[in-house]
């Protein structure tokens, strides 16, 4: 049972350009959504995360939107850099620190 | 920010034969360790909770008595693939989480090849 779903599963982006990436969820248990970025041979790596009780969270060029009556969460990159290519993986737990389900991630091209 | 350690990175072993990965937390104390497998081109799934001094609790699906996992101080986890077999080839990343606290860290992940 895929808990988080995420999509696209690729996305190509002109450099400067917005990159978002969207993920649904069913669990209402879930109070935790973090958003990770893997390069390859690597292991992931915490960009951003959010709580319900906040609708936007940004940090840098990485903003997260959190709609909990629609139970979504999207990842916003803005100005886009070839740097940013990688897979992104959302995810979420039912308490801050407990085990995470990830969605089964996103890779990112973006193009110079 | 706080490390996590995972070795060896890439191992190589003959089908059949055990293997263990280590995961230590380099400047704090993980009273909690999570231990994930990801397939080529797939998502992380978790395999199983540890919890220092405790018993691992593994999630549906896991063979516990294939993945030995111990977790017998606050700085290192191990797990022990036995008897491994070409399926069981895979990346094994490790989480910790400090204690008190609620961020988990990732280590580099060990790339497993089994022959």
């Amino acid at each position: 049972q895929q808990q988080v779903k995420q999509s696209p599963q690729s996305l190509i982006v002109q450099k400067g350009g917005i990159s978002i990436i969207n993920c649904a969820y069913e669990n209402t248990a879930f109070d935790y959504f973090p958003w990770y970025q893997q390069f390859p041979g690597k292991g992931p790596a915490l960009l951003i995360a959010i709580r319900p009780d906040v609708s936007e969270k940004k940090e840098g060029r990485f903003t997260i939107s959190f709609n909990k009556s629609a139970k979504q969460f999207s990842l916003h990159i803005m100005d886009s850099q070839p740097g940013d290519s990688a897979t992104y993986f959302c995810a979420a737990s039912m308490e801050y620190g407990n085990k995470l389900v990830f969605g089964a991630g996103t890779i990112l091209r973006v193009k110079s | 920010g706080a490390v996590v350690s995972q070795h060896p990175s890439w191992v190589i072993c003959k089908s059949g034969t055990s293997v263990k990965i280590e995961c230590r937390s380099l400047d704090f104390q993980a009273t909690t360790m999570f231990w994930y497998r990801q397939f080529p081109k797939q998502s992380l799934m978790l395999m199983a909770t540890s919890n220092e001094g405790s018993k691992a609790t593994y999630e549906q699906g896991v063979e516990k008595d294939k993945f030995l996992i111990n977790h017998a101080s606050l700085t290192l986890s191990t797990l022990t693939v036995t008897s491994a077999h070409p399926e069981d080839s895979s990346f094994y990343i490790c989480s910790a989480r400090e204690f008190g606290a609620g961020e988990l860290f990732f280590g580099e992940g060990s790339r497993l090849t089994v022959l």
